[in-house]
């Protein structure tokens, strides 16, 4: 067990719609990472955020955006969802020194029908 | 811009034979590298990483990899294969200036019994 918590498991949506996928990190760590897993893009970083601040972003589309919260739980938000955006979703914390890994949640799979 | 090579879509072995899974990066600086681990339907685990130091690192299960700075290459190792070593195998690099991880397409190893 990686310590960081993702909700839902799953989630099945229509086009069009916005959902919210919740992250709690591992006890300590500040940082907060998004990942998105699909079969043709692979992994791609999408955002990072540092206690509560953005620190970092990657492919991450417009119609998508994230924060963390004081409590230093993390939520991405994806809207206008298309087809496309069907993927697994994972969350991932760490401590501040560079060397340290990341460590990921089991992943949020969303399917957009 | 980083980038991290793994050549290979999917490797096969037998049990008890040794493995070798491939990673080549590109990085301007001194890299932090590490290699992470993928069961289905579950999040990535991390593995093993490399700092500074000696450039044999040793990891979780029985997992070792080389780094190599002349061949800018990290594979991961191990001397006798586990069926239950069967997943997807991911290399990632974390250049200096930067905290987030870029990720390789990942390796499908396969054991067989």
């Amino acid at each position: 067990d990686s310590g960081v918590t993702q909700t839902p498991k799953h989630l099945i949506t229509a086009t069009g719609q916005r959902v919210t996928l919740r992250c709690s990190p591992r006890s300590g760590d500040l940082s907060v990472y998004w990942y998105q897993q699909s079969l043709d893009q692979g992994l791609q970083f999408l955002i990072q955020y540092y206690n509560g601040e953005e620190r970092a972003k990657g492919n991450i589309l417009e119609r998508f955006s994230a924060q963390q919260f004081p409590d230093l739980h993390s939520e991405l938000n994806l809207s206008s969802l298309e087809l496309g955006d069907s993927a697994l979703y994972f969350c991932a914390s760490s401590g501040r020194d560079r060397g340290s890994p990341l460590h990921f949640g089991n992943g949020t799979r969303l399917t957009v029908t | 811009a980083q980038s991290v090579a793994q050549p290979e879509d999917q490797v096969n072995v037998a049990e008890g034979n040794p493995l070798t899974v491939k990673c080549t990066y590109s990085v301007s600086g001194n890299p932090y590298l590490f290699w992470y681990v993928q069961y289905p339907n579950r999040g990535l685990q991390f593995l093993l990483k490399y700092i500074t130091g000696d450039n044999l690192v040793k990891g979780s299960y029985g997992f070792e990899a080389e780094f190599n700075k002349s061949q800018t290459s990290f594979h991961l190792k191990k001397p006798s294969a586990l069926v239950s070593d069967s997943a997807l195998y991911f290399c990632a690099v974390r250049p200096e200036g930067y905290s987030t991880l870029t990720f390789g397409k990942g390796t499908m190893l396969l054991v067989s019994p």
